[in-house]
């Protein structure tokens, strides 16, 4: 079974910095998608970011980026210009992109910025 | 558009109570479901999954069992609840094989009394 790992429980950044969270996955599949959930204090799960596999392009979002290195099996996202209301759980996830039938998170980065 | 829809949103329920809490999704067919369960502080671990009506695979042998009566509802159970069972319970779904990323119910607080 697939495993993914947040080896940071704790971050805080100063707003309008740069903050970089870290993941690291174990599988056996050669083709999957990670991605990176935002959980605010309303609890509700809101997608951040998704990489496929496949590609070796790395995804961007705005002011989110991922570095995806698949050999060392590392995603980690990047966090530019850090918003008050960057403030939350950041969930890693992992799943396969055929038959897909589940879907794996790390524990959690409990990311806090700062006026 | 495709919504999903959990509750209750909070419940409390003494020990030894059962449980049933109810998820459905709309604007979509034959989609993969799945519960999570939330401890204080901690990752969302996966409980159940389901990829078809009356297919449940079960992550954690536990106080808990899940079933699909219907292709777009997903039930949580329990017969008798232990104070352990105290969580956030997410439901969420994805489009079946080809899916490209779960997307999430609003989630229920439980806590067992």
């Amino acid at each position: 079974a697939q495993t993914v790992t947040q080896s940071q429980p704790e971050m805080s950044v100063q707003e309008a910095e740069t903050v970089t969270l870290s993941c690291t996955y174990d599988t056996s599949e050669s083709n999957y998608y990670l991605f990176w959930y935002k959980q605010p204090p309303s609890r509700q799960m809101i997608l951040v970011i998704r990489q496929e596999a496949y590609k070796q392009q790395n995804a961007t979002e705005n002011r989110f980026s991922v570095n995806f290195q698949k050999a060392a099996k590392s995603f980690s996202l990047k966090i530019s210009d850090s918003q008050l209301g960057d403030t939350a759980m950041y969930f890693c996830a992992f799943m396969k992109s055929y038959n897909n039938n589940d879907m794996r998170f790390g524990a959690g980065t409990r990311l806090t910025v700062k006026p | 558009s495709q919504t999903i829809h959990q509750w209750p949103a909070t419940l409390v329920q003494p020990v030894g109570s059962p449980l049933s809490l109810e998820c459905t999704v709309e604007g979509t067919s034959n989609p993969n479901l799945y519960w999570y369960r939330q401890a204080a502080g901690r990752g969302l671990q996966l409980l159940f999954y389901s990829v078809g009506i009356g297919q449940i695979s079960s992550e954690v042998p536990q106080n808990l069992s899940a079933s699909r009566p219907q292709d777009r509802q997903f039930i949580l159970s329990s017969k008798k609840l232990l104070l352990s069972d105290s969580g956030f319970y997410l439901c969420a779904w994805s489009s079946g094989p080809s899916g490209t990323e779960a997307f999430f119910g609003q989630g229920t607080r439980l806590t067992v009394v």
